[in-house]
């Protein structure tokens, strides 16, 4: 299976911070990588796929990238409802993988 | 409004089975490959199964391969779990899941429910 190692698992950030998550890859997933949003009692939430895009309705302080098998969520000006757990998840090779979560939390 | 509505969740014994179920509404699923997603208390998630358009292609995580099998009726717009030989380890939220066509990401989820394995 293919392994998605998060980094990094926590960070504390305020509000109008930039904040980058890191995934890498076990293995070539090409382009095939979603980054979701996980509020505590909520369904996760579809922010980007195909490594850069942007679902319907998500701000556009949400981004994504890739430089090989890593592959990066940025968010550029962090708000107050953007506090959450993001997880990224290859959709390359069955069984989807998803990476551990990165807690964003407030400073 | 496009929504999947979890069901069948609840305390099951060891070794005991439960069938959990996922109705959509507001779009055909018949047009998806479907999915299983769970979340285990204090961690992370864990994509659990697929299925595509008409069911002849599944595909499970090591962990549940033999013991879990997903299913779908498309005339009822309604996909299942059926989990069997279940363990304190299966104890999770589980999630249904629709995929976006193009891009694979998971575009529309329920809301989840509970599974708890305990005697």
């Amino acid at each position: 299976d293919i392994q998605m190692t998060q980094s990094p698992s926590s960070v504390s950030a305020s509000v109008g911070d930039r904040v980058t998550i890191t995934c890498r890859a076990s293995q070539d997933i090409r382009g095939w990588l979603a980054w979701y949003q996980h509020k505590p009692g909520k369904a996760p939430n579809l922010l980007i796929s195909a490594t850069n895009t942007l679902q319907t309705g998500v701000p556009s302080r949400f981004s994504g990238s890739r430089s090989g098998t890593d592959f990066t969520l940025t968010i550029s000006g962090l708000q107050p409802e953007d506090f959450a757990t993001y997880y990224c998840q290859q959709a390359k090779v069955s069984p989807d993988t998803f990476g551990q979560g990165t807690k964003v939390e407030s400073k | 409004e496009v929504q999947l509505v979890e069901s069948g969740g609840g305390l099951v014994q060891p070794g005991g089975s439960l069938r959990l179920s996922c109705e959509a509404s507001g779009f055909n699923i018949g047009s998806h490959w479907m999915s299983w997603v769970r979340q285990t208390p204090g961690k992370g998630l864990e994509w659990v199964a697929n299925i595509n358009e008409d069911a002849s292609s599944k595909d499970y995580v090591g962990a549940v391969k033999g013991r879990f099998t997903v299913s779908r009726d498309n005339a009822k717009n309604t996909l299942y779990l059926q989990l069997n030989s279940l363990g304190a380890e299966d104890s999770a939220l589980y999630y249904c899941a629709r995929t976006a066509g193009s891009t694979r990401g998971l575009d529309c989820w329920g809301q989840g429910t509970l599974v708890t394995v305990s005697s």
